[in-house]
């Protein structure tokens, strides 16, 4: 089974902070999907990677970036943390075709901006 | 682009009643479409998928989905509901790797 690690389950910053959400895949998987969840809006897609050193902006990538230097690793970046970031973020990845096709997903990280 | 839409946000049955959980879809491609079930302090985990082969889909834990181009509808059932199966539930659509999930249907069973 593919696992998809995030590094920490609960992560508490200040305002102004710089943050990092680390993911990590043990499958050679290549597209790798950072999502934030908040009640009433279910997932939000901020940033993804299809390959190593790319990214795509997702749908709300205002206040973060991301870094994917190796394949295994796609990292979420706040570059300075605003209480409106506050919620929960989870991290996927991706099997391409075939009868595994789809996301599996982290145990997501919940941060609490103060 | 692509969207889903769930209708009702909260979704409460009895034990042992039919659980209904609709999914409205906006696609300009054929898509692929999946639910998810999240448990309290839990990642997203599939229950099941459709892409593209039999419209009626059976998944994890007793739920099935049927695919209505028609209706644009994957909606979620299961005959019978559980205590366990009090969760959130989320739809998703995609159609070029990267995935529209709908804003989630929180359902209680109630004993």
């Amino acid at each position: 089974d593919v696992k998809v690690t995030q590094s920490s389950r609960y992560l508490v910053k200040r305002t102004g902070e710089k943050v990092f959400l680390e993911c990590v895949q043990d499958m050679d998987h290549e597209n790798m999907f950072w999502y934030r969840q908040d009640p009433g809006l279910g997932l939000r897609l901020i940033y993804f990677s299809y390959d190593v050193k790319m990214k795509e902006k997702g749908d709300i990538p205002e206040g973060y970036s991301v870094s994917r230097e190796k394949k295994e690793r796609f990292s979420l970046i706040l570059e300075s943390a605003s209480t409106n970031q506050t919620s929960m973020y989870l991290c996927a990845t991706m099997e391409q075709g075939g009868p595994n096709y789809g996301y599996t997903f982290g145990s997501g990280t919940r941060l609490t901006v103060v | 682009a692509q969207s889903v839409t769930q209708l009702g946000s909260h979704v409460s049955v009895s034990e042992g009643a039919l659980v209904l959980l609709r999914c409205n879809y906006s696609s300009s491609v054929p898509p692929y479409l999946f639910w998810y079930v999240q448990y309290p302090n839990q990642g997203l985990q599939l229950l099941l998928k459709y892409t593209s082969a039999a419209t009626l889909v059976k998944g994890i834990n007793g739920f099935e989905a049927e695919f209505k181009k028609s209706e644009t509808s994957f909606h979620l059932t299961k005959p019978s509901a559980h205590m366990s199966d009090a969760a959130e539930y989320f739809c998703a659509v995609t159609s070029n790797n990267d995935m529209r999930f709908g804003a989630g249907t929180r359902l209680t069973v109630k004993p």
